[in-house]
C-alpha cells in the first residue's frame, strides 16, 4: 500500500519571500506520478504542479516547482515570491497510471501573511 | 463550460434517508472517482471507476454505491445515512493513459465538492 506523509500541518511565510512544503511517500511502484493541488478555503481542490516519476527532470509551473529525489521518495513543493493568493491548504497526492491507486497526504495549511 | 460539476453543492438530512450527489464532467474523460474529505480535511479516495473496472475502497461502507448511466456522469448514492457521513463529497475525472502520453493523463481534474451534512 502507498503511503504518503507531509510532516507540516501548517506553515506561514511573509508575503514574497520563499517557502517549501514537503512531502514524502513510500511505495513498491516504479511508474507513478506526484501531485500537489491547492485547496483555498473556497474548497475547490486545484492543481498546482505535477512531476511524473520516470522524469528526472524537475517540474516547474510559474513561481512553483519541485524537488523530486525518487530514491529518497521525496516531493517537496518550492513556492517563490509567496502571494496572498496562495494562502491554502496543500496536498501532496501519488497516483500510479490507469486509475490504478490514488493517495493523499494529510495536507499542509499554508498562510501568507502581509 | 465547467469541467467537472456536482449537484447539490449543499445537502442537509436526516439520518437514515436515502440521497444521491451527482457528478458531470465534459472534459471526454474515461475515468471518474468520488472522494470523500472529513471534517479534520483529511482526504480519502473511495471509488475510480471507468466503463471496464469499479475499483471500491475496501473502507468504504456498501451503503455508498457509485452510478454511472454514462462515461461523462458518475453518481453517488448513499443509502441509510449516518453521522458519520458528514463530509465534503470531491467527483474528480481523469484520462487514463501509458507511460511517455500526454502531460494531462492521469491528472484529476476535481469538481467544486458537495457539502454533507446529516442530522
Amino acid at each position: 500500500a502507498q503511503t504518503v506523509t507531509q510532516s507540516q500541518p501548517e506553515m506561514s511565510v511573509q508575503e514574497a519571500e520563499t517557502v517549501t512544503l514537503s512531502c514524502t511517500y513510500d511505495t513498491s511502484e516504479n511508474n507513478y506520478y506526484l501531485f500537489w493541488y491547492k485547496q483555498p478555503p473556497s474548497r475547490q481542490m486545484i492543481l498546482v504542479i505535477r512531476q511524473e516519476a520516470y522524469k528526472q527532470q524537475n517540474a516547474t509551473e510559474n513561481r512553483f516547482s519541485v524537488n523530486f529525489q525518487k530514491a529518497a521518495k521525496s516531493f517537496s513543493l518550492k513556492i517563490s515570491d509567496s502571494q496572498l493568493g496562495d494562502t491554502a491548504m496543500y496536498f501532496c497526492a501519488f497516483i500510479t497510471p490507469n486509475a490504478g491507486k490514488s493517495t493523499f497526504g494529510d495536507g499542509t495549511t499554508l498562510t501568507v501573511k502581509p | 463550460d465547467t469541467a467537472v460539476s456536482q449537484t447539490p453543492k449543499y445537502l442537509v438530512t436526516q439520518m437514515g434517508n436515502d440521497k444521491s450527489i451527482k457528478c458531470e464532467q465534459n472534459l471526454g474523460h474515461d475515468t471518474m472517482y468520488w472522494y470523500k474529505q472529513d471534517s479534520k480535511k483529511f482526504l480519502k479516495i473511495m471509488f475510480s471507476y471507468n466503463n471496464k473496472e469499479l475499483i471500491i475502497n475496501e473502507t468504504v461502507p456498501n451503503r455508498f454505491s457509485p452510478k454511472s448511466p454514462d462515461k461523462a456522469h458518475l453518481n453517488l448514492h448513499i443509502n441509510s445515512l449516518e453521522l458519520g457521513d458528514s463530509a465534503v463529497y470531491f467527483c474528480a475525472s481523469s484520462q487514463v493513459g501509458n507511460r511517455g502520453g500526454a502531460s494531462s493523463t492521469d491528472t484529476q481534474y476535481f469538481g467544486p465538492g458537495t457539502r454533507l451534512t446529516v442530522l
